[in-house]
């Protein structure tokens, strides 16, 4: 069974500009997170998604920052414009249980603002 | 690699020695709390999970105690291996699943 994929794996956009993650999970997983690791600070929690809705995106630092799950499979992660603050790295994890149970993590998206 | 420009605490241990990484959580409600173990250039992958009803639990080679009146857990790795280098984090389950991660503690396994 395929793992929790993420594309791309490195970003290098300058100020300004727009870029756009995206994640798939598990087949069949329904709960889908996103979280962050700005450089210096510990993993943050982004948002939560239960199939294509968002159940909680207390995490999302602004309204620079835009996630939907059309159709309930994979989501994407907009940014823009970005900021050189939002330089880190981008994670995904899914998980079948509604209460977290085991969230398995994709691999990350490094994303590097100049 | 992805811990670069982070200044984690790290641990040095012996290969064959055991490990013990601690960890102090902040909310008394909760719990649910996952030991995640990261490796360069990947996601956060679980290791072992304890609810608060319990104050310990085994895994292969890992054990969790988790001590609720001070609100501390630990991880202890039996005989530590190479493939054991890594950040380690704990993390406490709050609301819907999300994961609240501490720190983390860089393991550094030398021969």
């Amino acid at each position: 069974e395929a793992g929790v994929t993420q594309f791309p794996s490195h970003s290098v956009i300058e100020k300004g500009q727009t870029v756009t993650l995206r994640c798939d999970p598990i087949s069949g997983h329904d709960n889908l997170y996103w979280y962050r690791r700005v450089m210096g600070k510990e993993i943050k929690f982004l948002l939560h998604f239960v199939k294509e809705s968002k159940q909680d995106e207390s995490g999302m630092p602004n309204n620079r920052f835009l996630a939907e799950r059309t159709g309930g499979t994979y989501s994407t992660l907009k940014v823009q414009p970005a900021e050189l603050e939002d330089s880190g790295v981008y994670f995904c994890a899914s998980s079948q249980d509604l209460r977290g149970g085991t969230q398995y993590f994709g691999p990350g998206t490094r994303l590097t603002v100049l | 690699g992805e811990s670069v420009g982070l200044h984690l605490p790290t641990l040095s241990v012996q290969e064959g020695d055991n490990s013990i990484i601690n960890c102090a959580y902040s909310n008394s409600a909760s719990d649910y709390f996952i030991w995640y173990k990261q490796e360069s250039g990947k996601g956060p992958q679980f290791i072992i999970d304890i609810r608060s009803n319990m104050d310990k639990r085994q895994g292969q080679r890992v054990t969790v105690l988790l001590n609720k009146t001070v609100k501390h857990l630990s991880l202890q790795i039996a005989a530590t291996q190479p493939g054991d280098s890594a950040v380690y984090f704990c993390a406490e389950v709050r609301g819907w699943g999300k994961l609240q991660f501490g720190a983390g503690t860089q393991v550094v396994v030398t021969p």
